[in-house]
């Protein structure tokens, strides 16, 4: 079983809809939580910490679920510019272990 | 602020053949990496230093070796090149402050092994 799981997608969603990535991880030590976004054939960069209490960015919201070992991302009014790779990131000290998912695809279409 | 610069930006070696990526970062990061991304596939830590003089393996070190003579660079060496290490090598540093860990990366380096 992978550390870090995300569905691979892609989804194909049009502009103003609302869609969310789901992401799962196996170690429980785990302490801290990112979503990244990649563009096609670029370096990662980070959209946005994820909190045990949730956290909100504008149109995005993150949420953690430790119990469930369980993190959200939701994207509200897709915008043709969130047209991205989104990444599930997982950090944990027991060995500085940063363990990226395979990420997800987003489509947003006119 | 140029952040986190990697040279080259392509390369293609040819099997058994040796070269060195470069990475420099200027944002004074103790915290540096190496990643490799095959297509369709999330990033795995191949090297990490947490300061200089400090380096540690990752999930997938063999076959390339690493020194952190200075905060700033970070160059990952591969000796006796293989088609297996054909893939896209992202550098990124973090600070590591308040219990975060946000990362930067440059902009990677393709490497094609023929």
């Amino acid at each position: 079983r992978k550390e870090v799981e995300q569905d691979p997608g892609p989804f194909n969603v049009p502009e103003g809809a609302t869609v969310a990535f789901n992401c799962t991880y196996s170690n429980s030590a785990s302490q801290s939580f990112f979503w990244y976004r990649q563009d096609c054939r670029k370096e990662p960069k980070l959209l946005m910490s994820v909190y045990s209490s949730g956290n909100e960015d504008g149109r995005f919201t993150a949420q953690l679920n430790r119990a469930s070992q369980y993190i959200s991302l939701l994207i509200r009014d897709s915008k043709l510019s969130d047209s991205a790779t989104y990444l599930c990131v997982v950090f944990h000290t027991g060995g500085f272990k940063t363990i990226f998912g395979a990420g997800t695809r987003l489509f947003v279409k006119a | 602020n140029a952040g986190v610069t990697q040279t080259p930006k392509f390369r293609i070696l040819k099997i058994g053949q040796s070269m060195t990526l470069q990475c420099t970062q200027d944002m004074n990061h103790n915290y540096m990496y190496w990643y490799r991304q095959d297509p369709g596939m999330g990033l795995k830590l191949i090297y990490y230093s947490v300061g200089a003089g400090i380096t540690d393996k990752g999930e997938v070190p063999n076959g390339y070796n690493v020194s952190r003579s200075t905060t700033e660079d970070f160059p990952l060496r591969l000796e006796l090149a293989a088609p297996s290490q054909t893939s896209v090598y992202f550098c990124a540093s973090s600070s590591w402050t308040s219990g975060d860990n946000e990362q930067f990366f440059g902009p990677g380096t393709r490497l094609t092994v023929l």
